[in-house]
C-alpha cells in the first residue's frame, strides 16, 4: 500500500499564475479530504468528497479555489490567480468510508510557494 | 463552530522526562478525538484515537486521556526519547452530519527531546 500520493511535492509559482495540485487516495478509500497547513493558521480544513461527490466545501476560500474528484483514483485542487498568501502546505487525506471515527490517512503534502 | 486550543506550542524536555500536551475544545457534541505526530518533512501519522466519555488509552510510550466532562484531551509521553521530537497535533470531529467529517486541529506542539 503506497499510502496517499500527492504530486507535485513542491511547486513554485509566480503571482497570478494557476496552480493545480493532485491527490491519489489509498485504493478502496471512498472519502477524500483537503487541508491547508501554515505556520500562522495551523491545519485548516478545505473540502471533502465522498464517493467522488462534494459533500462539504465550507473551508474553501470563496474565490480562486476549486476542487474536483473526477474519478475514485484522484482529486485535484486548483488555485487560480495565485497570491503570496496562498503559500502553504496542502495536505490530502483519505478515509476508508463514511464513518467519522475512521482514521484519515494523510499524504506527504504539496508545498506551494507563490512569489 | 468548534474551536480547539492546544498547549503548549513549544515544549523542550530532557531524555527520560515526561511530556504532557493538552487540548481543550468547545463543542460538547464533539465525539471523536485524534492525536497525530508530524516529523520534520513528513506527513501526519496517527498516534491514537479515542471516543469514550472518559478514556485512558495506552500506546507505545504514551498515554492519552479524554475527559468529556471537562472537554479536555491530553497526550502524555512517558520517558521521552530524542526520537519523539516532532510536532504533535490533536484533532476533533463532531461526528454529526456532513460537517462532522472534517477534523478541527489544534495549533500543534513542537516537542524537542534533548539527550
Amino acid at each position: 500500500n503506497a499510502g496517499v500520493i500527492q504530486t507535485p511535492r513542491h511547486k513554485v509559482t509566480g503571482k497570478g499564475q494557476e496552480a493545480t495540485l493532485w491527490c491519489e487516495p489509498i485504493s478502496g478509500h471512498s472519502a477524500v479530504f483537503w487541508y491547508r497547513q501554515t505556520i500562522v493558521q495551523g491545519l485548516e480544513f478545505l473540502t471533502y468528497f465522498r464517493n467522488q461527490a462534494p459533500i462539504d466545501d465550507s473551508g474553501m476560500p470563496k474565490e480562486r479555489f476549486s476542487a474536483q474528484m473526477p474519478n475514485q483514483s484522484h482529486s485535484t485542487l486548483k488555485i487560480q490567480s495565485t497570491q503570496p498568501q496562498d503559500s502553504a502546505v496542502y495536505l490530502c487525506a483519505s478515509r476508508r468510508d463514511w464513518a467519522n471515527q475512521d482514521t484519515q490517512y494523510f499524504g506527504p503534502g504539496t508545498r506551494l510557494l507563490v512569489l | 463552530g468548534e474551536q480547539v486550543e492546544q498547549r503548549p506550542p513549544h515544549l523542550s524536555v530532557r531524555e527520560g522526562d515526561s511530556a504532557v500536551i493538552t487540548c481543550t475544545y468547545t463543542d460538547p457534541n464533539s465525539y471523536y478525538f485524534f492525536w497525530y505526530k508530524q516529523e520534520p518533512g513528513a506527513s501526519l501519522q496517527l498516534l491514537m484515537k479515542v471516543f469514550s466519555s472518559t478514556e485512558i488509552n495506552e500506546g507505545q510510550g504514551f498515554t492519552v486521556l479524554l475527559n468529556k466532562k471537562d472537554k479536555r484531551l491530553s497526550l502524555n509521553l512517558t520517558a521521552a526519547h530524542p526520537g519523539d521530537s516532532a510536532a504533535y497535533f490533536c484533532a476533533v470531529s463532531s461526528g454529526y452530519g456532513s460537517s462532522g467529517n472534517k477534523l478541527i486541529f489544534g495549533i500543534g506542539t513542537l516537542l524537542s527531546v534533548k539527550p
